[in-house]
C-alpha cells in the first residue's frame, strides 16, 4: 500500500537549520511529483511548491526561495525539505504529499518548533 | 499572486445539505481540487477534477464548477463531516503553481 512517512518533530533554536525526509514506498517513485505544503499553528494549508522526481527540479511558491531547499535521494525513495536560517514564524506542520494532478496521499506531517 | 476565496465558515445541521464555494478567475481554465481536513489529521483528499469522487469516499460529496467558482457540495451532512475544508487548484502561469483556499470550518450540529 502507498505510504509517505516523514520524520519526527524537530524543536530548533533561531538561526538553525532542519531537514525534513519523507519516504515513500508501495509505488514507483519516480512517477509522481512531489509537494510540500506548510501548516502553521491555528491556519490554513500553503502550498510550498514542488520537486520533479525524474529531474530533481524544484519549483517554489512565492515567499518559500532561498532559505528553503527541495531535494531527493531516488536510490531509497525518500524527498527532502531543507529549512535554513531558521525563524519563529517558520514554526509549523510540513506535510509532503505526493501529485497527479491532485495529491491523493499526504505524508503525516512532521512539526518543526523554532524557539530560543 | 493569485488567490482562491472561501467563506470561512459554514453551518449546516445533521441531514441538511452543506455547499462550501472557492472563487478563483483561473477556475474556467484550471480543475479544482477539495481536501478535507479534521483535527489533527493531514489532509483527505475528497473531489478531484472539480467533480471526481476518489474510492473510499462517500457518495454525499459532490463537486461542480461553474466559471470562476467552484462548489463542493455534502448532500446530507453527517457529524463525521465536521472539518475544515480547502481547495486547491494552480495558476494560469503554465508553470504548474498551487494555491490553496483559505479553509472553511464546517459546523454540523
Amino acid at each position: 500500500q502507498v505510504q509517505l512517512v516523514q520524520s519526527g518533530s524537530e524543536l530548533k533554536k533561531p538561526g538553525a537549520s532542519v531537514k525534513v525526509s519523507c519516504k515513500a514506498s508501495g509505488y514507483t517513485f519516480t512517477s509522481y511529483a512531489m509537494n510540500w505544503v506548510r501548516q502553521a499553528p491555528g491556519q490554513g494549508l500553503e502550498w510550498m511548491g514542488w520537486i520533479n522526481t525524474n529531474t530533481g527540479n524544484p519549483t517554489y511558491a512565492q515567499g518559500f526561495t532561498g532559505r528553503f531547499v527541495f531535494s531527493l535521494d531516488t536510490s531509497v525513495s525518500t524527498a527532502y525539505l531543507q529549512i535554513s536560517s531558521l525563524k519563529a514564524e517558520d514554526t509549523a506542520v510540513y506535510y509532503c504529499a505526493r501529485e497527479l494532478g491532485a495529491y491523493d496521499y499526504w505524508g503525516q506531517g512532521t512539526l518543526v518548533t523554532v524557539s530560543s | 499572486s493569485y488567490e482562491l476565496t472561501q467563506p470561512p465558515s459554514v453551518s449546516v445541521s445533521p441531514g441538511q445539505t452543506a455547499r462550501i464555494t472557492c472563487s478563483g478567475d483561473a477556475l474556467p481554465k484550471k480543475y479544482a481540487y477539495w481536501y478535507q481536513q479534521k483535527s489533527g489529521q493531514a489532509p483527505v483528499l475528497v473531489i478531484y477534477e472539480d467533480s471526481k469522487r476518489p474510492s473510499g469516499i462517500p457518495e454525499r460529496f459532490s463537486g461542480s464548477s461553474s466559471g470562476t467558482m467552484a462548489t463542493l457540495t455534502i448532500s446530507g451532512a453527517q457529524v463525521e463531516d465536521e472539518a475544515d475544508y480547502y481547495c486547491y487548484s494552480t495558476d494560469s502561469s503554465g508553470n504548474h503553481r498551487g494555491v490553496f483556499g483559505g479553509g472553511t470550518k464546517l459546523t454540523v450540529l
